[in-house]
């Protein structure tokens, strides 16, 4: 499958630990995004990148939150002291320039 | 900033019914127009999109027009199945960074 591959699919974690996601492009796609998806609304950009290059952030990514992508290929975010808030779906999404975005199955993350 | 506004749902219809689920965007300059869809248990994939005024998109049946004086793009699709059954959400994507803005979504569910 060469798609966009997202790890962890699920993770739980406990208010006030740290978390980390993965996301592995389709193979020499120079941009990578990432969106955050609470249940009933539709993805919220957070972040992009144009190979390594961390181009645009959204208001909605608070302090707590880093994204990087070291090598121009893969990329991960995490969450610091997470709070009952960040509970949500993160996709990520990369695309060729600016063709269209593929969209990876997501990490869905429960904060207890 | 860029806005969609999309139908509520759920909408529930039969087989072969008439599909039309409205969407209308606010946005400066000129962006292009996505559907996207999500089947259960799926990630989001692009069904259909339009990048300037009168486009039609049109893919899998469906079908939207980008109507720049009513600020819309509503999809439609005449005879609808029970694979149909989806989530689904409009788009727009300013051409500067190509970043997504999404609607609240529209879940559909087809009935036999």
């Amino acid at each position: 499958d060469t798609g966009v591959s997202q790890n962890p699919r699920h993770k739980i974690t406990k208010r006030g630990q740290n978390v980390t996601f993965r996301c592995d492009p389709i193979s020499e796609h120079n941009r990578l995004y990432w969106y955050r998806q609470t249940l009933g609304q539709g993805p919220e950009f957070l972040t992009y990148f144009q190979n390594e290059a961390q181009l645009e952030k959204s208001r909605l990514l608070s302090d707590r939150f880093s994204a990087e992508r070291p090598k121009g290929s893969f990329s991960t975010l995490e969450i610091q002291r997470t709070e009952q808030g960040d509970s949500a779906m993160y996709l990520c999404a990369s695309s060729l320039g600016l063709a269209e975005q593929f969209f990876g199955p997501g990490t869905r993350l429960t904060v207890l | 900033g860029d806005s969609v506004t999309q139908m509520e749902g759920p909408v529930t219809l039969s087989e072969e019914a008439f599909l039309t689920i409205n969407c209308t965007y606010t946005a400066t300059g000129y962006p292009s127009l996505f559907w996207y869809v999500q089947y259960p248990g799926e990630g989001l994939q692009l069904l259909l999109k339009a990048t300037k005024a009168d486009d039609k998109g049109s893919n899998k049946g469906f079908e939207a027009t980008y109507r720049k004086e009513t600020t819309s793009f509503h999809l439609e699709k005449g005879s609808v199945q029970v694979s149909d059954s989806a989530v689904y959400f409009c788009a727009l994507s300013d051409r500067d960074d190509y970043k997504l803005s999404f609607g609240a979504g529209t879940t559909v569910t087809v009935r036999a």
